[in-house]
Parts: structure tokens; sequence; C-alpha cells
């Protein structure tokens, strides 16, 4: 059964640093959504990506995140000048877009701790 | 803007006995609905999903849910809980579809033997 990835599954850094975290989203799906999780607090949402560009962002996604589809695979998400607060579980997810359904389908995570 | 609640984070039940979950949502028009899973140190799996077909849906693991309009409410059961069923559990509505899932605060059930 298809699946999506996410590597690295844990990912420690230092605070002011740049980390990058990578998804591969289901090979025919068209949307791609970035979800975090701060431990012990609802999953929430950062930003949803269609057509090679940013469809919906949160609140929280602001100018320390970014996120690109470098290819035909890959669905990255960026964040430059870590902060402590970013500590988190980030999901991936993507949707096939079908009206009959509009599930998304959650990667494994990735544990950010910043330091 | 839509949202989920969850009441009472923990949620402790006998195997074999009934599991019941709440969920209630705010949406000014029809949305639909999803039930997560996450097993310790996983993702988020799909129990099941009300997308406006039949109201009363069936899941994986022998859960189920009910779509009642008049309560805004989408309940998770499941008659008969086994140690398996262990996890937080979460409780999501869109809209529109393709747009952002909106969770809910999640309940982490123990099973007690």
């Amino acid at each position: 059964e298809p699946e999506v990835t996410q590597t690295p599954s844990h990912q420690v850094t230092q605070m002011g640093q740049e980390v990058i975290l990578r998804c591969v989203p289901i090979s025919n799906h068209l949307y791609f959504y970035w979800y975090r999780q701060i431990l012990g607090q609802k999953v929430e949402f950062l930003v949803s990506f269609y057509n090679n560009e940013i469809s919906e962002k949160s609140e929280i996604f602001d100018d320390q995140f970014s996120v690109e589809r470098p290819d035909g695979s890959n669905f990255t998400l960026k964040i430059r000048s870590t902060k402590l607060e970013d500590s988190a579980m980030y999901f991936c997810a993507s949707s096939d877009g079908l009206k009959s359904s509009y599930e998304q389908y959650f990667g494994p995570g990735t544990r950010l701790t910043v330091t | 803007a839509q949202s989920v609640t969850q009441l009472g984070s923990h949620v402790s039940v006998s195997e074999g006995a009934l599991v019941l979950l709440r969920c209630n949502y705010s949406s000014s028009v029809p949305p639909y609905l999803f039930w997560y899973v996450q097993y310790p140190n996983q993702g988020l799996q799909l129990l099941l999903k009300y997308t406006s077909a039949a109201t009363l849906v069936k899941g994986i693991n022998g859960f189920e849910a009910e779509f009642k309009k008049s309560e805004t409410s989408f309940h998770l059961t499941k008659p008969s809980a086994h140690m398996r069923d262990a996890a937080e559990y979460f409780c999501a509505v869109t809209f529109y579809g393709n747009n952002r899932l909106a969770f809910g605060k999640g309940n982490q059930v123990v099973v007690i033997p």
C-alpha cells in the first residue's frame, strides 16, 4: 500500500540553525500539507501546497518557514533560524484531491528537537 | 472557522467494555469529519471518515461513528475494547475538501485488563 514517508525520523539542532524536513508524498497525490504537534498539544495545520504554490497557510507559518517541491517526488519544509518553541513533531500529509474522500494520508513524522 | 471539541483528555476503559469518544464540531457549512488514531511513536492513521454519504460510518478495527447534524456531533464508538486499542484518538474536521484539517485535542485511551 502506498504511504507517505518522512526523513529524518528525528532531528536535533541548535537554536538559530536552519533545518530542512523532507517528505515523499504518495505518487499520484496532488495536495500536500505540513502539520505540527507540540508535545502534549493538538495537531496544528501549518501549510497546504497545490500546483507548485501555497494554497493556504496558518498564522503559525510566518517568514521563518518555507515549503518547496524541488522535484517530482519530494516536498520539503524549511525552518530558518530555529527557536526552542519550534521543537515538535512535524507531519507531512498528502491527498488525491478527489471529492469522494478528501482523506489526507499522514507520514510517520519527524521529531524536531531544538536545543 | 471550523473547530472540533473533544472533552476528557484521558479515557480509561476496561477490556471488553464499550469505548465512547465524543466529538462536537463547529462549522457553518456541511463538514467532512474524520477520526484518526495515533499509536505510540507512530503517525496518524485514518480510522474512519464522514463525507456526506451515510450518517453511520464504519471504520477499521471495529470502530464506528455516527454523524448527527442536529447535535453537531460525530462520536466514535467500539462495542468491546481490546488492549491494542490503547492509543490517542483525534477527531478532525474540514469543509469544501482539500483544505486544512482542524484537529481536536485528542483522547488518550487506556485499556485496563
